[in-house]
């Protein structure tokens, strides 16, 4: 069965520090996956889209990483601050032209 | 250069009722998907139009439909509204089809089924 999965549900982290952000899929035939973002109220912004081929991509303080053998993406925000919190969200789509997506982590930045 | 914009963006109806969602895409873009976003579920894809066909349709029943015109501006229309309809509908628009390109979000229609 095609899923995504993101962890953690939720996440509460200080100004300044750093967290991940992980994306588990069993999606299969694999063509790309993409990150995005979401404010509260607002449609989803694009962070990156990361085909088979690339491991490590990078969107400002964004970097997201894929390893397509087993199937899991990261999303590591570095140095966060108080606009990060929002709700972030992994989308796997296959060679067919399905999309699946996960349900989302949210993050809330505190000062 | 205005990005995607969405009409109307609230929306009160009741169940049986039929409504139609507007989407407007960034200018030059030919693809507009659409999604619903419920707490729920999350986001699910609903379709894609890409020079006025449909190119691609999600796994919702036929209530659900859309159009796109000439000059890309897309529609989407529900028919016989059931509670469970209440959600975020969410448009997106991307130069090419989406399976190829970033897409850019507009801000949605929250409709509500009473």
């Amino acid at each position: 069965k095609n899923q995504v999965e993101q962890s953690p549900q939720s996440l509460i982290i200080l100004e300044g520090k750093n967290c991940t952000l992980q994306c588990n899929y069993t999606v299969s035939p694999f063509s790309n996956l993409r990150w995005y973002k979401q404010d509260t109220g607002r449609g989803p912004v694009s962070l990156t889209i990361m085909t088979f081929s690339e491991n490590t991509k990078s969107n400002g303080r964004y970097t997201a990483t894929l390893d397509a053998d087993t199937k899991q993406s990261s999303l590591h925000i570095t140095a966060s601050q108080l606009s990060d919190s929002a709700s972030y969200i992994c989308v796997v789509r296959t060679t067919g032209n399905q999309f699946y997506f996960g349900t989302g982590t949210s993050l809330t930045v505190i000062p | 250069k205005a990005g995607v914009t969405q009409t109307p963006r609230y929306l009160i109806k009741t169940r049986g009722q039929q409504v139609t969602l507007s989407c407007s895409p960034i200018s030059g873009h030919r693809s507009v998907s659409w999604y619903q976003q419920t707490p729920g579920q999350g986001l699910q894809f609903l379709f894609e139009y890409f020079s006025e066909t449909q190119r691609n349709k999600g796994n919702f029943p036929g209530r659900f439909s859309g159009r796109q015109f000439s000059n890309s501006r897309s529609e989407m229309n529900v028919s016989t509204l059931e509670l469970g309809d209440s959600a975020l509908y969410l448009c997106a628009s991307s130069l090419v089809l989406a399976a190829y390109n970033e897409q850019f979000f507009g801000p949605g229609t929250r409709l509500t089924v009473l």
